[in-house]
């Protein structure tokens, strides 16, 4: 069935440093894909998302771009602030999965200032 | 523009003790979900809702997990009797249900629930 793996955290970086959380995805036809975003004590809340290969997502300095050759959804960050700490999770939106989104285990990643 | 509410936030139950959970999505949303998040995972899919019907409902455990949405507005998940295994938090989330799987999911804040 349609599944998503994303890199295990914690993650801990430091201010201004480059981010990269990788994400690749099994899925049957052409899923959406998306970041979503939980912040401490916050619900989750839609980064990005992209509905096609080759599209990129991109919000609040983070970017993802949809690799159907790969799989992959990896999203990136040129510059990371200690507000961006939080948990992010890859998600797929399949046809072929009546309609729902399937989560990764999610990523917490804390900046250090 | 309100989002998607959820009450209780938080909840402590005994096992064997029922629990109902209630959410109200954001007004116009057709498609309603429930999810339940284990701690360190990401949310699943319990039951879907469009309208009024449940169109997706594998994943809950219907021996004793229930749910409705009445008027297809607001929802109700009902677990009677509850397992140490149920604490998790509840998620309800809301779609406008225009374009299945590519639909923006909006989320409440969840209820947590520990059951002892």
């Amino acid at each position: 069935g349609d599944s998503v793996t994303q890199m295990e955290g914690p993650v801990t970086l430091s201010e201004e440093a480059f981010l990269t959380i990788n994400c690749t995805y099994t899925a049957t036809g052409y899923p959406s894909l998306f970041w979503y975003v939980q912040y401490p004590g916050e619900g989750l809340q839609l980064l990005l998302k992209a509905t096609k290969a080759d599209d990129k997502g991109s919000n609040k300095g983070f970017e993802a771009t949809y690799r159907k050759e790969t799989t992959s959804f990896h999203l990136e960050k040129g510059s990371v602030q200690v507000s961006d700490s939080a948990v992010y999770f890859c998600a797929l939106g399949s046809y072929s999965s009546a309609s729902k989104i399937i989560f990764g285990s999610g990523t917490r990643l804390s900046i250090r200032p | 523009e309100a989002g998607v509410v959820q009450s209780p936030r938080y909840k402590i139950i005994e096992k064997k003790q029922p629990v109902a959970f209630w959410c109200n999505p954001i007004s116009g949303h057709n498609t309603l979900y429930w999810y339940r998040q284990n701690l360190g995972q990401g949310p699943e899919l319990l039951i879907r809702y469009e309208n009024e019907e449940a169109v997706d409902d594998s994943q809950l455990p219907k021996d004793r997990f229930s749910a409705e949405r009445l008027k297809g507005v607001d929802s109700t998940l009902k677990i009677q009797p509850a397992e140490l295994g149920d604490s998790a938090v509840y998620l309800c989330a809301s779609s406008l249900g225009t374009s299945g799987g590519g639909d923006e999911q909006f989320f409440g804040p969840g209820t947590r629930l520990t059951v002892l």
